[in-house]
């Protein structure tokens, strides 16, 4: 079945250090999305990328960076100028720029 | 800038128990306004997207309707199993970003048996 596979599910980090969470979809959609969830607010937007080799910075880039060297993957990378990290992070994609997104299961990301 | 309200916050049903939830929405030229549902400790699933003012779409026991304010969610009959949050997301059809969702908090739908 086609889908997009985030990993691990949790993942438990001390300060300071910076981590990397898996994003793979076999869609074969064009454009993916990272977002991050927190109790009590909307989605916000952290990085998208609409194509191979290029992205943009979403509503909360800082402390974040991202890479798009093939169409499946689009890794994050949580990095230790992220002041407030912990929180449930999902990656999304779409088959064009006004499809419904289809996301991942999260990871759960704990920094302390 | 724009923004989306959901109301209410959380609601408690018993099975059978039909009800709406709200979703209300300022923006610049809405392109799409999305439904999802989303169950604890998983990603949002997509339920269906409304483009224009009238339009309505269903299924199983979910009804979304549009207006140029705000979208309802009916929920006829509910089951325990439709226990979930729902989101509302909409997206603008001007700016320099047409990937751009804004989401909602969430309405979190609880069904008593």
């Amino acid at each position: 079945d086609g889908g997009i596979t985030q990993s691990p599910k949790y993942l438990f980090r001390k300060e300071g250090q910076n981590v990397t969470l898996s994003c793979e979809q076999n869609l074969n959609h064009d454009a993916m999305y990272w977002y991050r969830q927190d109790p009590g607010q909307g989605l916000r937007l952290i990085y998208y990328s609409q194509i191979v080799n290029d992205f943009q910075k979403g509503d909360i880039a800082e402390g974040y960076s991202v890479s798009r060297e093939k169409k499946e993957s689009f890794p994050l990378t949580v990095t230790s100028a992220q002041k407030n990290p912990t929180a449930f992070y999902l990656c999304a994609s779409s088959r064009a720029k006004d499809s419904p997104l289809h996301f991942g299961n999260g990871t759960r990301l704990t920094v302390t | 800038e724009d923004q989306v309200t959901q109301s209410p916050e959380a609601l408690r049903l018993q099975e059978g128990e039909s009800s709406s939830l709200n979703c209300s929405y300022t923006v610049s030229g809405l392109r799409g306004l999305f439904w999802y549902r989303q169950d604890p400790g998983k990603g949002p699933e997509f339920l269906f997207t409304l483009y224009s003012a009238g339009e309505e779409k269903e299924k199983e026991r979910l009804k979304a309707t549009l207006t140029k304010k705000e979208s309802f969610l009916h929920i006829t009959a509910p089951k325990p199993e439709d226990s979930a949050t729902y989101l509302c997301a909409v997206q603008a059809s001007s700016g320099g970003s047409n990937y751009k969702l804004t989401f909602g908090k969430g309405t979190l739908l609880t069904v008593n048996p």
